[in-house]
């Protein structure tokens, strides 16, 4: 089964410190994309960053990084020099190339930056 | 610069009216999509749309309906409103297949 697991349902981080979000997938396809996106509390859903299952380096956006470990089948969010403006809700997902054109979310995990 | 935009913020309706949530995208963008966020069972995909006049169910589309008659908007319906109905309603669209989808603001819908 096509899954997502993001296993820390909280977190709470200094200002100015790197934080590092889990998320694990499952899926036997082998065309896939991994995502993350973050929803402030005024719930919009914004896009961060995305990496293909193809793609051999880690994907970098600003200071978002995507550390993908393709054979654990991990997808883990590395944010440098946290802003208070990070905290948020923060999504992992997975989409399928050939599976309907879903995707698939984790759970979310809340990341608190503090001052 | 993207935009996906949803007609209203918050939502207040009595059970059994017919509700009309409507979402429209700006970028051409062939697939969009309808979700319900609740606390705790994260975000689930009501139906989604890949053409003009097309609909797929998704995970959770019972209660629910939807329209599409032109590429830019994705009208999702509630038919007879119910209490379980109460949730954050999230619109999005994507390019294709494999890209990232982009969000609109969420409709939050309250059923009394």
């Amino acid at each position: 089964a096509q899954k997502i697991t993001q296993t820390q349902p909280g977190m709470f981080v200094q200002e100015k410190e790197a934080v590092t979000l889990d998320c694990t997938y499952d899926t036997s396809d082998q065309s896939y994309g991994l995502f993350w996106y973050k929803q402030p509390s005024s719930g919009e859903m914004i896009f961060l960053i995305y990496q293909g299952s193809y793609d051999e380096q880690n994907a970098t956006e600003g200071r978002y990084s995507l550390n993908f470990q393709k054979a654990r089948k991990s997808a883990n969010l590395v944010i440098s020099a946290s802003q208070l403006g990070d905290s948020a809700m923060y999504f992992c997902a997975m989409r399928l190339m050939n599976r309907d054109d879903k995707i698939i979310f984790g759970k979310g995990t809340r990341l608190h930056i503090l001052p | 610069d993207v935009k996906v935009t949803q007609s209203s913020r918050y939502l207040v309706k009595r059970t059994g009216e017919k509700v009309f949530l409507e979402c429209v995208q700006d970028m051409d963008h062939e697939n969009m999509f309808w979700y319900r966020q609740d606390p705790g069972l994260g975000l689930r995909l009501i139906y989604f749309s890949y053409d003009v006049k097309m609909k797929e169910k998704g995970d959770i589309p019972e209660g629910y309906s939807v329209s599409r008659e032109k590429k830019e908007r994705f009208s999702l319906i509630l038919e007879s409103a119910s209490t379980n109905q109460t949730s954050m309603y999230l619109c999005a669209s994507s390019m294709n297949q494999l890209r990232e989808q982009y969000f609109g603001p969420g409709t939050r819908l309250t059923v009394t």
